[in-house]
């Protein structure tokens, strides 16, 4: 089972909106709604921030917010803020039932 | 509120076993999981547990891999045999709810080297 692809890195202002894509197959991402985002700052553990394709654990900034399209799914964060700037992580459940990771996008905002 | 607390042996040589353990403060009636992350690296999946003992692993690890559980002590464990360098990661548990993750253990770094 292949890391899902996301995107090395991602940059944007204050106040903007990035996306970062999360692509995989119809094995994983095309073929179930169980696709969840993590984040990660540098030498903590990735927080839940989306799963099940859209939905944002009770707590988390509605700023967050994911979809999916075929074998592609998006994180999109809204009003980015200095705090955001981290490693975003997608993963998937499989048709294996296993689970596969994105290969990780660096956030930065200028 | 579950919590998550690991521990396990940060030093290895190549072809010794990786052993960690990760005790569960309060319900344990899901499931858990393994995830590493190699320096530098994304995340990879290790393999999963249920609170009865049924386990799924990761292909390509499956060989090497070997995750129990002790109910009574409301623990898990994760052994993998045969490390070698590319098995230097922080190893992370996590518990399972409905197809999501969530990290509690601060993680363990381990390291193979001889």
């Amino acid at each position: 089972q292949s890391a899902l692809t996301q995107p090395a890195s991602v940059s944007g202002s204050p106040g903007q909106s990035i996306t970062i894509s999360c692509t995989g197959t119809s094995s994983d991402v095309g073929g179930h709604n169980y696709v969840s985002w993590y984040q990660q700052h540098p030498g903590k553990a990735p927080q839940l921030f989306i799963y099940d394709v859209n939905n944002r654990p009770s707590g988390l900034s509605n700023r967050f917010s994911g979809s999916k399209s075929g074998n592609t799914a998006s994180l999109t964060i809204s009003g980015l803020q200095a705090e955001d700037e981290a490693d975003y992580y997608c993963s998937s459940y499989t048709s294996n039932r296993i689970y596969v990771f994105g290969t990780g996008t660096k956030v930065t905002v200028l | 509120q579950v919590q998550l607390q690991q521990w396990g042996a940060g030093l290895l040589k190549p072809s010794e076993t990786l052993s960690l353990t990760c005790a569960v403060y309060g319900d344990f009636t899901e499931y858990y999981c393994w995830v590493r992350q190699p320096p530098g690296e994304g995340l990879e999946w290790i393999g999963e547990i249920s609170h009865t003992g049924r386990t799924i692993y990761n292909p390509s690890l499956k060989s090497r891999v070997t995750i129990s559980v002790d109910p009574s002590k409301k623990q898990f464990s994760l052994n993998l045999n045969s490390v070698t360098a590319a098995d230097t990661a922080v190893y992370y548990c996590a518990r399972g709810s409905d197809y999501r993750w969530i990290f509690g253990g601060q993680g363990t770094p381990v390291s193979v080297s001889s």
